[in-house]
Order: C-alpha cells, then structure tokens, then sequence
C-alpha cells in the first residue's frame, strides 16, 4: 500500500494571500488529479496531471507534478473566499483511485 | 439535470437497521463506485462495478452489498447497521473505469447511525 501524505492537513488564511499545498508519496504514478470538496458536496476535478515536471494552471490556481512523478503541489495565488474547501490529490496506482486525506482549506475575509 | 444522483441526502437510523442508498448516473458511463467519506474527511474507496460486474471490492464487511441492475444505477445495501457506519457516502462514475478518468461525484449521502 502506498503511503500518501498530504500537507498541511489544515490552512487558514485571509483573502488575498497565497498559499501552497503538498500531496507526497514513496511510490511513483502514471498521473495523478487534484479535486475539490466544498461542504455538502462530493469531490469534484480541477486538473490531472501526466508528465514528469508538468505544470498546469487554472485561474489562480498552479499544479506542479514532481519530476520523478511521487509528489504534487498546488499553489494559489490572491485566495479567494471561494477557494475554501477540501483539497484532495488521488494519484492513479492500482486498480481504484485512491484520495490521500485532504488539505482543508478556509479563506476568511 | 444531475449527472449523478443518490439518495436519501441525509439518513437516520438506529443501530441493527438494514438500509439502502440509491445512485443512477446518466452520463452514459461503463463503471461506478462507492466511497466512504469518514469523520476525518478520508474518501476510501469501497466498490467498483464494470457493466454490472462487480470489479473491487475493498475489504468491505459482508454487512454491505451493493447491487447493479443495470449499468446506470449502484444501490448500496446495509444490513445490521452499526455505530461505525456513521459516514458519509458518496456514489461516483467514470467512462470506462481507468485510472486516468476523472470521477464524478454525486453529493453524498450522510448516514447517522444511532
């Protein structure tokens, strides 16, 4: 079973800064994709990431999948009150997606 | 319209209970989950279905079974409910069932076992 960690596992911050969060593993992945959770609502796709090195960008928000393919981070720049929610890395290994245990993240006004 | 939808949203019962929780997608997609979303916001995952068939099943107690009767729906059946139960679960789809795929999510279905 691959060991997946994800960091910090809570963030507050205020509208406006930027921010960085960590998804780490041992082991090495064919891809890996970011999902948001707000409350009430299941996980829903942000971005997947495929090569080593890739870096994509979605509005404010910049993925980065690691050269040797084992970590990710996802950077937000000026956070948004809508950017609060739970942010989950699930990296394709095996034979189901498995979702490390989250950042929970809170942008206050 | 909902491109994965389960219910109940919100289900309260007492311990030794049986229960389902229905999902039905409309996307057209080959393969479905369960996941169990605990306290802590740990998303596992529970089972998977190909067409009907059953693909993962993830040490899931006997208690839980999930049911397909055709490739747009997965109920999930519980039978003597217990107190660790209490989660949240959501039903999820993908196109063909790789990895790669994304999932789509329905919203979950909070289960209070009292």
């Amino acid at each position: 079973t691959q060991l997946l960690e994800q960091s910090p596992q809570f963030l507050s911050i205020q509208e406006g800064e930027n921010l960085t969060v960590y998804c780490n593993s041992s082991s090495v992945f064919s891809s890996l994709q970011w999902y948001r959770q707000e409350p009430g609502e299941g996980p829903v796709l942000l971005v997947t990431v495929v090569t080593g090195g890739e870096v994509k960008k979605l509005k404010r928000l910049t993925f980065q999948f690691g050269d040797a393919r084992k970590d990710s981070s996802l950077h937000i720049t000026a956070a948004q009150t809508g950017d609060t929610g739970l942010y989950l890395c699930a990296p394709s290994s095996g034979y189901a997606l498995n979702f490390g245990k989250g950042t929970s993240l809170l942008v206050t006004p | 319209d909902t491109a994965v939808s389960q219910t109940p949203k919100y289900l309260v019962t007492q311990m030794g209970n049986d229960k389902s929780i229905k999902c039905e997608q409309n996307l057209g997609h080959d393969t479905m989950y369960w996941y169990k979303q605990d306290s802590k916001k740990f998303l596992k995952i529970m089972f998977s279905y190909n067409n009907k068939e059953l693909i993962i099943n993830e040490t899931v107690p006997n208690r839980f079974s999930p049911k397909s009767p055709d490739k747009a729906h997965l109920n999930l059946h519980i039978n003597s409910l217990e107190l660790g139960d209490s989660a949240v679960y959501f039903c999820a789809s993908s196109p063909l069932g790789t990895m790669e795929e994304k999932l789509f999510f329905g919203s979950g279905t909070q289960l209070s076992v009292l």
